[in-house]
């Protein structure tokens, strides 16, 4: 079965580094989203983007973060000064379909920020 | 309260037995899904039901969907040790198709 992979699997940064998040979503799909979830705590949404462009965010999705899909495969998460807060796993998912398909997670990203 | 909210937050069963877990909403909905998570991994998905469908199957999970009642239930029989894991519900709604999940119910299943 096709799959959503991200890298790294777990980032250890110092606080104020960027940290960039990659994901390759599901070949034919056209959506693509960023969620995280902090330890012990829900999956929160960030972030969808469709047709090169941003569609949603979150209140949690502030100037300190961004996303590209740089090329035809990839979809990219980039916090740009991290602080102790962002430690969390990021998940990446893609869907094929604004709504009624499924929306696939990938295994995620664990970032610890120290 | 928030969207997505599940019941029971923990529930433990010996195997063999049922399991049903219940996920109450507030907006409108183009569908529902429920995730598997087992611990620190990602989100398996399990299930999507539209809000058009009243009862869903896939192998041993059965998923029901009330919208009037703005809930839905996620039922397993004849659990097994490898079904721990929590599970989530999530809703997407009609417009930005972005998910929204609740709490998450933490299943145990004793062998």
């Amino acid at each position: 079965e096709p799959e959503v992979t991200q890298t790294p699997s777990h980032q250890v940064t110092q606080m104020g580094q960027e940290v960039i998040l990659r994901c390759v979503p599901i070949s034919n799909h056209l959506y693509f989203y960023w969620y995280r979830q902090i330890l012990g705590q829900k999956v929160e949404f960030l972030v969808s983007f469709y047709n090169n462009e941003i569609s949603e965010k979150s209140e949690i999705f502030d100037d300190q973060f961004s996303v590209e899909r740089p090329d035809g495969s990839n979809f990219t998460l980039k916090i740009r000064s991290t602080k102790l807060e962002d430690s969390a796993m990021y998940f990446c998912a893609s869907s094929g379909q604004l709504s009624g398909n499924t929306i696939y997670f990938g295994e995620g990203s664990w970032l610890t920020v120290v | 309260s928030q969207q997505g909210e599940e019941d029971p937050q923990a529930l433990s069963i010996q195997e063999g037995e049922n399991a049903t877990m219940n996920c109450s909403y507030k907006t409108s909905i183009n569908n529902l899904q429920w995730y598997r998570q087992n611990s620190g991994r990602g989100l398996v998905h399990l299930i999507l039901i539209r809000s058009n469908e009243r009862e869903k199957h896939s192998g041993r999970l059965r998923v029901t969907l009330d919208t009037s009642k703005k809930s839905s239930s996620l039922l397993i029989t004849a659990s097994r040790a490898a079904d721990t894991a929590s599970y989530f519900c999530a809703t997407v709604n009609t417009n930005a198709g972005k998910s929204t999940f609740g709490d998450g119910t933490t299943l145990t299943v004793k062998p």
